[in-house]
């Protein structure tokens, strides 16, 4: 799987935006990039994921560039519950199962009031 | 739906003793994982299990046996504990529709051998 390069930590004001970054150059044709959170304590939370296309849903936007290259995590609005560990992830999205998701140190990401 | 649940949350065992953590899902999932959490560090694969009757090693087995009981559950024994197994641990379960798969922890054992 290819690997992803993101930030250690970042710090967000409630109730703008948290773009969150993430890079993996070596990313390959069929590999799909995922992002998950940890809030502390808990086990990690689903977010989003996609392969070359935006993705939205309820709780955040990934977009990813034209190269796929690198992409970047969006919280529309965050809030003081949005500070958590979050990780971008990619890997092969064929067959048999989810069982070599190497999560890295992701990104602490601290929204302040 | 409870989801994955682990038990117990919290463990203390001596060096040299053994003890099985339990997951279990109620989700009809067929993949099921168990991760280690090291302090300041993302996940680590211990063992994962793609279906029902078959287990495969992760990133890092030594030390550890798995057995994959039935669908629901997945269990996780460490025979002789040592301090280096001193973790938080997060079992995990799987489904997958088409290109949509997500995984869902529980949360999470917090494991310390002395």
């Amino acid at each position: 799987d290819a690997k992803t390069t993101q930030p250690t930590s970042m710090d967000c004001a409630e109730g703008r935006a948290a773009n969150l970054p993430c890079n993996h150059s070596t990313i390959s044709g069929n590999e799909y990039v995922y992002w998950y959170r940890q809030i502390h304590s808990q086990g990690p939370q689903y977010i989003i994921h996609g392969l070359k296309n935006n993705e939205t849903n309820e709780m955040a936007s990934l977009i990813i560039t034209e190269d796929r290259k690198s992409s970047t995590l969006i919280l529309p609005h965050a809030t003081l519950r949005d500070t958590a560990v979050y990780y971008c992830i990619v890997r092969v999205n064929y067959g048999g199962s989810q069982g070599n998701l190497i999560f890295g140190k992701g990104t602490k990401l601290s929204v302040k009031p | 739906n409870a989801g994955v649940t682990q038990t117990p949350k919290f463990q203390v065992l001596k060096t040299g003793q053994s003890m099985t953590l339990q997951c279990a899902q109620d989700m009809n999932h067929n993949s099921m994982y168990w991760y280690r959490q090291d302090p300041g560090m993302g996940l680590r694969l211990i063992y994962y299990s793609a279906s029902e009757g078959t287990t495969d090693k992760g990133e890092v087995p030594n030390g550890y046996n798995v057995s994959r009981l039935n669908k629901r559950e997945f269990s996780l024994r460490l025979e002789s504990a040592a301090p280096s197994q001193t973790s938080v641990y997060f079992c995990a379960s799987s489904y997958r529709i088409g290109t949509n798969e997500k995984l869902f922890f529980g949360s999470g054992t917090q494991l310390s051998v002395l």
